[in-house]
């Protein structure tokens, strides 16, 4: 069964609204979640890191104040895309790492984004 | 930095087929290597993966083996199916940097009946 939850599936919505995408670690506590974006037929391109209970390590070129992120608790991590517009449509994807060296990360379902 | 870079896909294959799908890989430590699988609409899936070098890893008659001497990982399957059709990642994981992957662009495999 799915380790990592991620909700919603997809999402249809009109420019200038805000949308958040949970992930949720099941039956297991993630101090960090990583939060990739899938552009169509593209490799998956890291975001963000996710930190529970501090500020969020953003990668070079991804704008903090429009990908917002917030580990509230040991298995939930939620990724707010504010003012969303059309260019921010993608595919994102959500993954905490598994215990242990070496292990590999579990991944969400995905989010579907599509901004009209 | 770290990286990883696949063949050029999409790649097509009839069934019963064999394939290989090349992977190598720069890497200032010792990675980890993984293959994950991605079928339409999802998200990922481990598919195998190898800690050290000369590690085999294999699932579903898929395998793949560690080559440090040629820093590559490429992904094997002796007769393919329909099923296997999906994006295939290869992808390595630092272990100084805190579990996060390093994608390579991923290759798209059509399996025709």
């Amino acid at each position: 069964g799915a380790v990592v939850s991620q909700h919603p599936s997809r999402v249809i919505c009109k420019s200038g609204t805000s949308v958040k995408i949970e992930c949720r670690s099941l039956d297991f506590q993630a101090t960090t979640m990583f939060w990739y974006r899938q552009f169509p037929k593209q490799s998956l391109m890291l975001m963000a890191t996710s930190n529970e209970g501090s500020k969020a390590t953003y990668e070079q070129g991804v704008e903090k104040d429009k990908f917002l992120i917030n580990h509230a608790s040991l298995t939930l991590s939620t990724l707010t895309v504010t003012s969303a517009h059309p260019e921010d449509s993608s595919f994102y994807i959500c993954s905490a790492p598994g215990t242990g060296g070496g292990q590999p990360q579990h991944f969400g379902d995905g989010t579907r984004l599509s901004i009209l | 930095g770290d990286s990883v870079t696949q063949m050029e896909g999409p790649v097509t294959l009839s069934e019963e087929a064999f394939l290989t799908i090349n992977c190598t890989y720069t890497a200032t430590g010792y990675p980890s290597l993984f293959w994950y699988v991605q079928y339409p609409g999802e998200g990922l899936q481990l598919l195998l993966k190898a800690t050290k070098a000369d590690d085999k890893g294999s699932n579903k008659g898929f395998e793949a083996t560690y080559r440090k001497e040629t820093t590559s990982f490429h992904l094997e399957k002796g007769s393919v199916q329909v099923s296997d059709s999906a994006v295939y990642f290869c992808a390595l994981s630092d272990r100084g940097s805190g579990s996060r992957l390093t994608f390579g662009e991923g290759t798209q495999l059509t399996v025709n009946p």
